[in-house]
């Protein structure tokens, strides 16, 4: 069964502290993504990565960065972690480019809720 | 820009009842139209999809039409069970590889 997994279900940081939350796809996907979501404002793209290496800003980068130094794996950092980042965070991968029958749509992780103290 | 107008929530039903959740898209070029399922503390599932006109996307009983005219791709079950509560997401992409998605509903079916 192709999945993604997404490191811990649950996460308690304190402000200030430097945080990464891991993400692994074993489907060979190019694409990967983070976003996150709170009630209210529905899903909001962090970063995109479309290859080893290669990254993208989404809406909301600020206090966020990433790295995908292997295709299977993308990580998305919180420099120093804000109370105002406590949210689900959700991973997802998908396989590159265009739509039409060709594109599956996206397969996500289960989610990380983080809260910072 | 691309963008996706879902209706807003909650929405609560009995059991058996019919389920309609609207949504309307925006895009340049031809997107391709998904909907999405998250139950209850776990991430998105594909529910179902559609890539062109007219095309039916159907799974576990629910079905949408990409319907180009009208710019939508509406969400329906024809009776639907306890086990469906979740939050339904409408999504669209084009060539970009990036999904644009609504703000999601959040259905509730009362036994």
């Amino acid at each position: 069964d192709v999945k993604v997994t997404q490191s811990s279900r649950y996460l308690v940081k304190r402000t200030g502290e430097k945080v990464f939350l891991e993400c692994v796809q074993d489907m060979d996907h190019e694409n990967m993504f983070w976003y996150r979501q709170d009630p209210g404002l529905g899903l909001r793209l962090i970063y995109f990565s479309y290859d080893v290496k290669m990254k993208e800003k989404g809406d909301i980068p600020e206090g966020y960065s990433v790295s995908r130094e292997k295709k299977e794996r993308f990580s998305l950092i919180l420099e120093s972690a804000s109370t105002n980042q406590t949210s689900m965070y959700l991973c997802a991968s998908s396989s590159p480019g265009a739509g039409g029958e060709s594109f599956y749509g996206y397969t996500f992780g289960s989610g990380t809720r983080l809260t910072v103290v | 820009g691309n963008s996706v107008t879902q209706m807003e929530g909650p929405v609560t039903l009995s059991e058996e009842a019919f389920l309609t959740i609207n949504c309307t898209y925006t895009a340049t070029g031809y997107p391709s139209l998904f909907w999405y399922v998250q139950y209850p503390g776990e991430g998105l599932q594909l529910l179902l999809k559609a890539t062109k006109a007219d095309d039916k996307g159907s799974n576990k009983g629910f079905e949408a039409t990409y319907r180009k005219e009208t710019t939508s791709f509406h969400l329906e079950k024809g009776s639907v069970q306890v086990s469906d509560s979740a939050v339904y997401f409408c999504a669209l992409n084009t060539n970009a590889g990036k999904s644009t998605f609504g703000d999601g509903t959040t259905l509730t079916v009362k036994p």
